[in-house]
């Protein structure tokens, strides 16, 4: 299984709303990432998890709160998001920490 | 911080010609990764570079990594319309910072 699964694929939230990302990976990877793409641009990264323990924070807003519940697991919990933030949120995994990547389809979120 | 630089940003070309993408970063990377984004899609990983001066082939494609190890280039030979997207090139410092990616180089290709 070579495959990295986000969900939901699409999501529109009010700037009020609560919602999560998840990302489940079962290649036994142990470094785990968060990026967020805006359209024309590079992904920027967000969070890493590197043994389920966060390694890098990215100065990302508190509105954004990732979670690792085991190694296989990765959420991103969203809160009060401004339209700004609409983008394509990627999860992303690889064996070690800084070495080739494996992104899952990413979800698409627009906050309105 | 590092800065990773890619061009051109944009090259269009007719099918069967060649495509060149540089990839130029302000550090010294451990390794340098690319990978491919077609449109509407997400990135997929290609290779990984990791050697000075090292030179790796998929098919078409030739990856080089520059003797400093601060710059790689991606080769595509014959272009064809499956090659259409956009390439990314990303590397940590060897300083084991994060993996920064370029902003990439878009690829089109007209039949």
């Amino acid at each position: 299984d070579t495959e990295v699964t986000q969900t939901p694929k699409h999501l529109v939230m009010g700037m009020t709303n609560k919602k999560s990302l998840k990302c489940e990976q079962h290649m036994g990877h142990r470094a785990m990432y968060w990026y967020k793409q805006k359209a024309k641009k590079p992904p920027e990264l967000m969070f890493v998890y590197s043994y389920e323990k966060l390694s890098i924070n990215e100065s990302v807003p508190s509105r954004f709160s990732p979670e690792c519940p085991n190694s296989s697991l990765l959420n991103l919990h969203l809160h009060a998001l401004q339209p700004e933030d609409s983008a394509l949120y990627l999860c992303a995994s690889s064996q070690d920490y800084n070495t080739e990547a494996f992104f899952g389809q990413g979800t698409r979120l627009t906050v309105v | 911080g590092q800065q990773v630089m890619q061009i051109p940003q944009y090259q269009h070309v007719q099918e069967g010609e060649d495509f060149t993408t540089y990839c130029n970063s302000s550090t010294t990377l451990s390794n340098i990764q690319w990978y491919k984004q077609r449109p509407g899609g997400h990135p997929v990983f290609l290779i990984q570079l990791v050697k000075s001066g090292e030179v790796k082939k998929q098919k078409r494609l030739t990856f080089q990594f520059g003797e400093a190890k601060k710059n790689s280039s991606l080769h595509i030979t014959a272009t064809q319309t499956t090659d259409v997207g956009t390439y990314f090139c990303a590397g940590p410092s060897l300083d084991a910072g994060k993996s920064t990616f370029g902003d990439g180089t878009t690829l089109t290709v007209k039949p």
